[in-house]
């Protein structure tokens, strides 16, 4: 089983529109957080969110928790062709060894 | 900004040779971490290190390698006798005491012929 699914995993939407992304997970986590990853790049921290919080914003982002339901969003608003790029979630687990365990990813395509 | 860096940028090896690959941690963190990514697959965690030793690390993670934080700036990877299937981007990411987030390097791709 894996730790950190997104769906979709490909997304392709117009320059303006809302961008969703989702990640589940199965494991109890400290915290979880997003990544983006344009082609052949380093990871790029996006935003973290903890465990006991339930929604927070950045910018244009805006993420999303439920602990219950193991599950994360990533929402992008107003979305521009700059943002076309992989989006990973990443879980945190402090089990003494501080693991960070990613998703597959989610391949955002955001046509201009 | 401070950042992480990697070098080299890419490497070519050959099957069964050794490599190094080199990273320099932000300079006050204290704990570091290396990953790999095969092409078009998911970013794998290896190890994570923190008082000059493993804290832990995934079952891809085998004998053949090995983390060494030789003086006070470098954090290296080592893989003792490359396979093909070795050939993958190489992230090294470093955290600060307290702090949730890391910082990932630029990465290097290394190439196992």
């Amino acid at each position: 089983s894996q730790q950190g699914e997104e769906d979709p995993q490909a997304l392709s939407i117009q320059e303006g529109e809302n961008a969703t992304m989702n990640c589940s997970y199965k494991t109890s986590i400290n915290n979880l957080q997003w990544y983006r990853q344009n082609s052949g790049r380093g990871l790029v921290h996006l935003i973290l969110i903890r465990s006991n919080e339930r929604e927070k914003h950045s910018g244009r982002l805006r993420v999303t928790l439920d602990t219950s339901k193991k599950s994360s969003s990533l929402l992008i608003t107003a979305s521009r062709a700059a943002d076309t790029a992989s989006y990973f979630c990443a879980t945190f687990r402090n089990t003494g060894g501080f693991k960070t365990i990613f998703g597959a990813g989610t391949r955002l395509f955001v046509k201009a | 900004e401070p950042e992480v860096t990697q070098t080299p940028s890419h490497q070519v090896t050959q099957m069964g040779q050794e490599v190094i690959l080199r990273c320099v941690p932000i300079s006050n963190h204290l704990y570091f971490y290396w990953y790999r990514q095969i092409l078009g697959q998911k970013v794998e965690f290896l190890v994570s290190f923190y008082n000059n030793e493993i804290s832990e690390k995934s079952e891809i993670f085998d004998d053949q390698f090995s983390v060494e934080r030789p003086d006070g700036s470098n954090f290296t990877l080592k893989i003792r006798s490359t396979k093909l299937e070795d050939s993958a981007m190489y992230f090294c990411a470093s955290r600060e005491q307290g702090a949730a987030e890391q910082f990932f390097g630029p990465g290097t791709r290394l190439t196992v012929l």
